[in-house]
């Protein structure tokens, strides 16, 4: 069974920097050709896709984002890390990690994360 | 980046009708789209990969269409469950793109 749970805080001020952490279970980074991949939703807003790393370490991400993001894995704890520097109100949203074999095909369930001083 | 423009933004019927969402693609994605459900306070769920191959588990009722630029998403026979949001992503070219949701529901 593959399951996938985000973690972070629930609230960050202006200018902070944003770590949140997928931990997931019934796969594995180490497989060839599987990512997990960041998505996220402003309240009321259609998804937007932020970040993805590989089993084997290749990492891309959203060219508007790229210069505020960073994606990290830890095969051995089965997690991935995602950072977003100089947060903003407008950052205000639920943000999903999925397991990406082709497509994203297991998702968590999401956290809000609010942007506020 | 390959935009996703999808219609109706807004798709009111009832139950047991036929319901067909568009997603148009501002270059050729070849058949690498896929198809999204999410309800409310839900994470979205894979409906359709590939344009047209239904993802594990998936009712017969929902269909998938289309290659290149234009691709439909049907439901031959809509069930109360079925009101929902629905997009698409490509993954033919990065950065990996989502339409902006049609939303279906309750005529």
């Amino acid at each position: 069974q593959i399951t996938l749970k985000e973690s972070g805080p629930t609230l960050v001020k202006p200018t902070q920097t944003l770590t949140l952490t997928c931990s997931f279970s019934g796969f594995s980074l180490s497989t060839s050709a599987v990512g997990v991949g960041w998505i996220r939703q402003p309240p009321g807003k259609a998804l937007e896709w932020l970040a993805l790393i590989y089993s084997e370490d290749d990492k891309r991400y959203s060219p508007s984002l790229k210069s505020r993001l960073t994606i990290t894995k830890d095969t051995s704890k089965n997690q991935v890390v995602l950072t977003m520097t100089n947060m903003d109100p407008v950052d205000t949203a639920t943000y999903y990690c999925a397991r990406r074999g082709v497509w994203f095909d297991y998702w968590g369930q999401g956290t809000l994360v609010t942007v506020s001083s | 980046e390959i935009v996703l423009t999808q219609s109706p933004a807004t798709l009111s019927l009832s139950p047991g009708e036929r319901a067909t969402l568009s997603c148009r693609a501002g270059q050729s994605v070849s058949s690498y789209l896929a198809w999204y459900q999410q309800k409310p306070g839900q994470a979205p769920r894979l409906l359709i990969y590939d344009a047209s191959n239904r993802a594990t588990g998936i009712p017969a009722r929902f269909s998938g269409s289309g290659s290149g630029t234009d691709f439909s998403l049907t439901i031959s026979s809509l069930e109360p469950e079925d009101f929902a949001v629905y997009y698409c992503q490509q993954r033919a070219n990065w950065p990996l793109t989502f339409g902006q949701g049609t939303r279906l529901e309750i005529k």
